[in-house]
């Protein structure tokens, strides 16, 4: 079974500056992809970027960049430019390619993040 | 991305009632998710429900419990059956969207008094 791992349960950042989460995950397949999602108290749940295991390249979307180790099965998120809208809970999730993990997600524990002004 | 109506957002609702919870999809789809985020929790996955098919539960749920209902390719109900306390948490309802990734409805917050 997959597992995630978050070990950073919160962490704080000034607006403007840059901040990395982290994420760990353990595997035995070698087709996967990997997700951020930001939960603002809103509780709804937003994609902030993905990642295919098989593509090599970092992912990015505008501020948010990955920095994505295969072989230390790792997936840090970079947010860079934080602002306020930041604030949220964040969480790093895998998906299997097939088989019976297709289309499930795992999630970790979550990293709350607070962009202070 | 596909767009998700879940209801209701909140509820709350006595010990030993049931409560269903609705997802509406804008598009169709093959499979549904259901999740439950317990106070201060990550997503834990209930079930996967596809539509002609009974629904397929995780370890640690049981559809006596959760009963699912897919009745076609846009629509899906969650039961919380026989609710206590324990209960209480956000369920919410995912799809995979075009993208690659996965579309979630707004939740469903419960309370069971």
């Amino acid at each position: 079974a997959q597992t995630v791992t978050q070990s950073q349960p919160e962490m704080s950042v000034q607006e403007a500056e840059t901040v990395t989460l982290s994420c760990t995950y353990d595997t035995s397949e070698n087709n996967y992809y990997l997700f951020w999602y930001k939960q603002p108290p809103s509780r709804q749940m937003i994609l902030v970027i993905r990642q295919e295991a098989y593509k090599q390249q970092n992912a990015t979307e505008n501020r948010f960049s990955v920095n994505f180790q295969k072989a230390a099965k790792s997936f840090s998120l970079k947010i860079s430019d934080s602002q306020l809208g930041d604030t949220a809970m964040y969480f790093c999730a895998f998906r299997g390619a097939g088989g019976t993990s297709y289309g499930k997600l795992t999630f970790g524990q979550g990293t709350i993040l607070t962009v202070h002004p | 991305s596909a767009v998700i109506s879940q209801k209701p957002s909140r509820d709350i609702c006595q010990r030993g009632t049931s409560l269903t919870i609705q997802c509406q999809v804008d598009s169709q789809v093959t499979m549904m998710f259901w999740y439950r985020q317990q106070p201060g929790q990550s997503l834990t996955l209930i079930a996967t429900a596809n539509q002609g098919s009974e629904a397929t539960y995780e370890s640690g749920f049981v559809i006596d419990k959760f009963p699912i209902s897919r009745p076609n390719l846009t629509f899906s109900t969650l039961t919380v059956s026989n609710m206590s306390p324990e209960d209480s948490s956000i369920y919410l309802c995912s799809v995979e969207d075009r993208r690659g990734g996965y579309t979630f409805g707004s939740g469903t917050r419960l309370t069971v008094v």
